[in-house]
C-alpha cells in the first residue's frame, strides 16, 4: 500500500486565488511527521511546512497552511493568494518514528502534484 | 544555516564510465545521509541510507555494487555510479538528517542531473 498518496497529478489555479493540494498518508506509528516540499524546474527541494503527529494546531508558514485531519490521515496543503512563482511540483512526505538524530528515519514521498498558476 | 552542497549539478558521461557525486554538509554534522533518485515527472525514490563510518543500507532493487556509497566523515557522503548506462540517467539528490522535530530535520542538496550517452 502507498504510504503517501497525492491524487492530483496536475492542478491549475488563477493568480491570487487559494488552492488546496491533497495528501493522505498511511502509517501505524503514533509518532510521525508530515512535510511539504516545492520543487521548481531547477530540481531543488524547497521546504514549505511541517506538521508533527502530536501537534495540536495546524501548521502555518506565511501563505502556506496545512490542514491536518489526523483521524482521516490527511495533510492537505493550502496556498493562499497564489503567485506565478508558485508554479512547480509539490511533494508531500512523511517521516515515520520520532525525530531523533541519526535514527535513519527517511522521508517517503508522494507522487507529487504539478501546480500551474494562471495569470 | 543547514546547507548541503551537492556537486556536480550536471554531468554527462559516456556509457561504461563511472561518475562520483558528492554531498557535503557545510555547517553541521550529517550523521545520516539519504540518497534519492528521481526520474522525469516522477517522485523521489530512496536508493540508500548511509551512516557515517558504516556500510550503507540499500533499498530493495538498488544494486549496491553499481551505486557505491561512501560516508567516511560527518560532513561528506559520496555516491559513485559505476559502469554507467543510459538507463542510469536520472536526477540524483541527497538529503542530510540533522535530527530534531522540525523542518531542519532534513536538508537537501541541490541535486545532480546525470546523463549517460
Amino acid at each position: 500500500a502507498q504510504k503517501i498518496t497525492q491524487t492530483q497529478p496536475g492542478m491549475f489555479v488563477q493568480e491570487k486565488e487559494a488552492v488546496t493540494l491533497d495528501c493522505t498518508y498511511d502509517t501505524s506509528d503514533p509518532s510521525y511527521g508530515l512535510f511539504w516540499y516545492k520543487q521548481p524546474s531547477s530540481g531543488e527541494m524547497i521546504f514549505l511546512i511541517y506538521q508533527g503527529s502530536y501537534d495540536q494546531q495546524n501548521a502555518t508558514e506565511g501563505r502556506y497552511s496545512l490542514n491536518f485531519q489526523k483521524a482521516r490521515k490527511s495533510a492537505n496543503l493550502v496556498i493562499s493568494a497564489s503567485q506565478l512563482g508558485d508554479s512547480a511540483m509539490y511533494f508531500c512526505a512523511m517521516r515515520e518514528g520520532r525525530a531523533v538524530r541519526g535514527a535513519g528515519n527517511m522521508l517517503t514521498f508522494g507522487g507529487g502534484t504539478r501546480l500551474m498558476v494562471k495569470p | 544555516g543547514a546547507v548541503v552542497s551537492q556537486h556536480p549539478s550536471r554531468v554527462i558521461c559516456k556509457s561504461g564510465t563511472s561518475v562520483k557525486i558528492e554531498c557535503r554538509s557545510l555547517d553541521f554534522q550529517a550523521t545520516t545521509m539519504f540518497w534519492y533518485r528521481q526520474f522525469p515527472k516522477q517522485s523521489l525514490m530512496l536508493m540508500a541510507t548511509s551512516n557515517e563510518g558504516s556500510k550503507a543500507t540499500y533499498e530493495q532493487g538498488v544494486e549496491k555494487d553499481k551505486f557505491l556509497i561512501n560516508h567516511a566523515s560527518l560532513t561528506l557522503s559520496t555516491l559513485t555510479v559505476t559502469s554507467a548506462h543510459p538507463e542510469d540517467s536520472s536526477f540524483y539528490i541527497c538529503s542530510a538528517d540533522r535530527g530534531g522535530p522540525h523542518n531542519y530535520g532534513y536538508t537537501f542538496g541541490s541535486g545532480t542531473r546525470l546523463t549517460v550517452v
